[in-house]
């Protein structure tokens, strides 16, 4: 198993432009879910799903929009990247229910100019 | 809303000590978990351990234990025996046992673990 997979590792925007990060996962997990890591602050949910097709928001999901087409896939756009932006963002996926583990990513490092 | 809290951004232990990192968090809930995650230089987030909250018998995993008090709704972390290898983040994390919250997990601010030689 590859686990849950990112793409890209680092990525440079200037203020404005739209992007996609990508997730996927071959785990079989039902629940997946975007955070977003800032120095002092520790990892906070943007958006998360329960199954294809069902997302919903997290803590801090302006500025971002997801979509679940598939069980694997979670892919997060940023609509028009601001330098508040500027971030690490993981994706991690689990199991529905109970302490079940979540596994994260590796991490996208983001900058936004 | 839950909330966690590390009171400790820095911590520091000499090889082959212990050291406890602190954790506490807010809930009305009576059903949740909480986890401790690692967070080494690679920036891959790694589970140290887990605890149900229903459980009154603390977790343990080889020479990471911790220290649950849920009446003061305290979660600490010990690391016995420390290695080179335990210097990294820490980040002690919330879930709620209601399956309305999905596995939504509610992270602290994080401590930084130095190991020193």
């Amino acid at each position: 198993n590859a686990g849950v997979t990112q793409t890209p590792k680092f990525q440079v925007l200037k203020t404005g432009q739209s992007m996609t990060l990508q997730c996927a996962q071959d785990m079989n997990h039902e629940y997946m879910s975007w955070y977003r890591q800032d120095p002092g602050m520790g990892l906070r949910l943007i958006h998360y799903s329960v199954g294809a097709g069902i997302t919903d928001q997290g803590e801090v999901p302006n500025g971002y929009n997801v979509s679940r087409s598939t069980t694997e896939d979670f892919p997060l756009r940023l609509l028009s990247a601001a330098p508040s932006q500027t971030s690490v963002y993981f994706c991690a996926s689990s199991y529905f229910g109970g302490p079940n583990e979540q596994y994260f990513g590796p991490g996208t490092r983001l900058t936004v100019t | 809303a839950q909330t966690v809290t590390q009171s400790q951004p820095e911590m520091s232990v000499q090889e082959a000590e212990t050291v406890t990192l602190s954790c506490t968090y807010d809930t009305s809930e009576s059903d949740y978990y909480l986890f401790w995650y690692k967070q080494p230089p690679s920036r891959q987030m790694i589970l140290v351990i887990r605890q149900e909250a229903y459980k009154q018998q603390n977790a343990t995993e080889n020479r990471f234990s911790v220290n649950f008090q849920k009446a003061a709704k305290s979660f600490s972390l010990k690391i016995s025996d420390s290695q080179l290898g335990d210097a990294a983040m820490y980040f002690c994390a919330y879930r709620s046992g209601l399956e309305t919250s999905g596995s939504r997990l509610t992270f602290g601010e994080g401590t930084q673990l130095t190991v020193n030689p």
